[in-house]
């Protein structure tokens, strides 16, 4: 079976300072990891995702992750963390089951950044 | 561009009614569908997933059940609802091939009272 396991319900910084929400995964092959964040009362949003090659992703919103196979991590960072950033991130991991593709989710951070 | 809809976006419904939540998918076709249940605005858990029309798997046993009737329509529905079914009801979808993210609705807040 897969899992995640997101060690902090809530992490506080300060606008401006760097940021990292924690993640590790436990699969039986190789990890599909996936990062989403959630605004309150609304879907998730896709932020990012590792497949394979480069052990750093970056995606548009200035967040990036770092996978880490020999700690099984793949914690989310910004440099600079801005009072907008604050939401509910959710990690998740890709089901090893071809035929559903379905995510299996961490139980969340909630980031609160302080102006 | 792809787009999903999720209807109704809020529901009050007592004890023992019916329920029917829909979503639709725009722009894509023989997309995956998924309907996650997030309770207490915290974790996810995976109700129902679907790789094509009238093909359902379950995740687990609960008195929900979810329909594809349309390529790109997914119903959640149930004939009798209990206290526990409230919760916020996202519905997604995923390209079929390949290692590909998931896509989420705007999602359902229903309270059954």
């Amino acid at each position: 079976a897969q899992s995640v396991a997101q060690p902090e319900d809530q992490v506080n910084v300060a606008e401006g300072n760097p940021l990292t929400v924690k993640c590790t995964y436990s699969v039986s092959g190789n990890p599909y990891l996936f990062w989403y964040v959630q605004y309150p009362n609304r879907g998730l949003q896709f932020l990012l995702k590792y497949i394979s090659g480069d052990n750093l992703v970056k995606c548009s919103y200035g967040f990036e992750a770092e996978f880490n196979k020999s700690q099984t991590s793949f914690h989310l960072k910004n440099p600079s963390a801005l009072v907008s950033d604050s939401a509910l991130y959710f990690c998740a991991v890709r089901d090893m089951d071809m035929g559903r593709r379905a995510l299996t989710f961490g139980s969340g951070t909630r980031l609160q950044v302080q102006p | 561009s792809q787009t999903i809809h999720q209807w109704p976006a809020t529901l009050v419904q007592p004890v023992g009614s019916p329920l029917s939540l829909e979503c639709t998918v725009e722009g894509t076709s023989n997309p995956n569908l998924y309907w996650y249940r997030q309770a207490a605005g915290r974790g996810l858990q995976l109700l129902f997933y679907s790789v094509g029309i009238g093909q359902i798997s379950s995740e687990v046993p609960q008195n929900l059940s979810a329909s594809r009737p349309q390529d790109r329509q997914f119903i959640l529905s149930s004939k009798k609802l209990l206290l526990s079914d409230s919760g916020f009801y996202l519905c997604a979808w995923s390209v079929r091939a390949g290692v590909n993210e998931q896509y989420f609705g705007p999602g359902t807040r229903l309270t059954v009272t």
